[in-house]
């Protein structure tokens, strides 16, 4: 069965760091451009950083540019979401996402999703 | 990025259909680029989201055929019908907008009666 196991999270104070981890499983995990997608509690989804499947592309949504970072490790079919600067506006759960449409959208494998936190 | 608009609620009896609609604009829902890129997911409570409907209209292998998306303009729609008690969660609708940024939708919670 495809799957996306997600590690990380938990509670951090305003300014501080968390790695999330997304380990991939039965799926050729080197061909897909893979997601983070996160929602606070009580809220909707939104859309926060991909990366291309060889890893040489990035991208982010506004509201995390210059804090957050996504990378990939083809090898240990691993995705990781770095996550420093952290504020209150970050608490939500954590979903590592797989795009079955290149990148145009189309999150058809979903981790189990992490909370992250943060608060004094 | 603003998300799409979509209703808070919307309920139906057993059997019946339920739509729900999904508004954007021409830089999201409307055409992209000449592409349709909207996705329908549906949530249970503390569970992660799953893929009912991609690029406006396919259904992944697994999904009911009950489960249907249509698009018209700006505006983009998901229909359930035959509603069973099992489809009772809320749903988001997303859309490609372009230059690698996803918009999500508000969420509708359908509730079967």
């Amino acid at each position: 069965e495809e799957q996306l196991v997600e590690s990380g999270g938990g509670l951090v104070q305003p300014g501080g760091s968390l790695r999330l981890s997304c380990v991939a499983s039965a799926f050729t995990f080197k061909t897909y451009w893979m997601n983070w997608v996160r929602q606070a509690p009580g809220k909707g989804l939104e859309w926060v950083a991909n990366i291309k499947p060889d890893g040489s592309d990035k991208y982010y949504v506004d509201s995390v540019k210059g804090r957050f970072t996504i990378s990939r490790d083809n090898a240990k079919n691993s995705l990781y979401l770095q996550m420093n600067s952290l504020g209150a506006e970050d608490t939500a759960v954590y979903y590592c996402a797989r795009d079955r449409s290149w990148n145009y959208g189309a999150f058809d494998i979903w981790g189990q999703g992490r909370m992250v936190i943060v608060s004094s | 990025q603003s998300a799409l608009t979509q209703p808070p609620s919307a309920s139906g009896s057993p059997g019946q259909s339920v739509t729900i609609s999904c508004t954007g604009t021409s830089s999201d829902v409307g055409d992209v680029g000449g592409y349709d890129y909207v996705s329908w997911y549906q949530q249970r409570p503390g569970k992660a989201p799953k893929l009912m409907i991609y690029e406006v209209t396919k259904r992944p292998s697994g999904v009911p055929d009950r489960f249907s998306g249509s698009k018209s303009g700006n505006t983009a729609s998901l229909t359930v019908s035959g509603l069973q008690a099992d489809d009772e969660a809320d749903y988001y609708c997303s859309s490609y907008a372009g230059s690698n940024n996803y918009v999500f939708g508000t969420g509708t919670k359908v509730t079967v009666l």
